[in-house]
């Protein structure tokens, strides 16, 4: 039973375009959600987080939009740049839970 | 600075050989896990510890067995390998409860079970 959904396995951008992941959860316990970034032959990074609390929050390029009622959260870069082909995952935890629970991961392709 | 620095890089096993994978973390973390990736299955949690003594299964425990004996160190051991084991191995550390704060991940383990 997935409990973080990342249903499209690749996307391609035009370099400078907006770039849009998405992510879909079932777990209403939920209450924080994360995204990591992950290159080739290296380990996750952390990109940006959410707190149920907020639905949205900002960090340069990188936007995290939150629908509590839909239960998804999608992922913006503006503008999209090379050094963004990556792998992204959604992650989500539960407030109190010692762990969390991450998606199968989007490639972001940026094509030039 | 270090990081979380994993033992060896890549390994090739054969069928029922067992081993250890070592995870160090020199950033004071209470919090450490040990994570496997696989083609179109994303990151799944194997074992966790929330501090020095304890473990804890995570979604995908079955074949594997961890030790947290110093706080630095979390150890992740195949006993007896089989080819489904077959995976890139993450280790990651957070300084507390991971929603709260990022984790931290190594470069991997590249495992090859024949």
């Amino acid at each position: 039973d997935q409990q973080v959904k990342q249903n499209s396995p690749s996307l391609s951008v035009q370099e400078g375009r907006i770039s849009i992941l998405n992510c879909d959860y079932t777990n209403s316990m939920f209450d924080y959600f994360l995204w990591y970034k992950k290159y080739p032959a290296e380990g996750p990074t952390f990109l940006i987080s959410i707190s149920s609390i907020k639905d949205k929050n900002e960090d340069g390029r990188f936007t995290v939009f939150l629908n509590k009622s839909a239960k998804h959260l999608s992922l913006h870069i503006v503008p999209s740049q090379p050094g963004d082909s990556a792998v992204y995952f959604c992650a989500a935890s539960a407030h109190r839970d010692d762990k969390i629970i991450f998606g199968k991961g989007t490639r972001l392709h940026i094509l030039p | 600075n270090a990081g979380v620095t994993q033992t060896p890089k890549f390994r090739v096993l054969k069928t029922g050989q067992s081993m250890t994978l070592l995870c160090a973390q020199d950033m004071n973390h209470e919090y450490m896990y040990w994570y496997r990736q696989d083609p179109g299955m994303g990151l799944r949690l194997i074992h966790y510890s929330v501090g020095e003594g304890t473990t804890a299964k995570g979604e995908v425990p079955d074949g594997y067995n961890v030790s947290r004996l110093k706080k630095q160190n979390f150890l992740l051991g195949l006993e007896s390998a089989a080819p489904s084991q077959t995976s890139v191995y993450f280790c990651a550390s957070s300084l507390k409860v991971p929603a709260y704060t990022e984790a931290f991940f190594g470069q991997g383990t590249r495992l090859t079970v024949v």
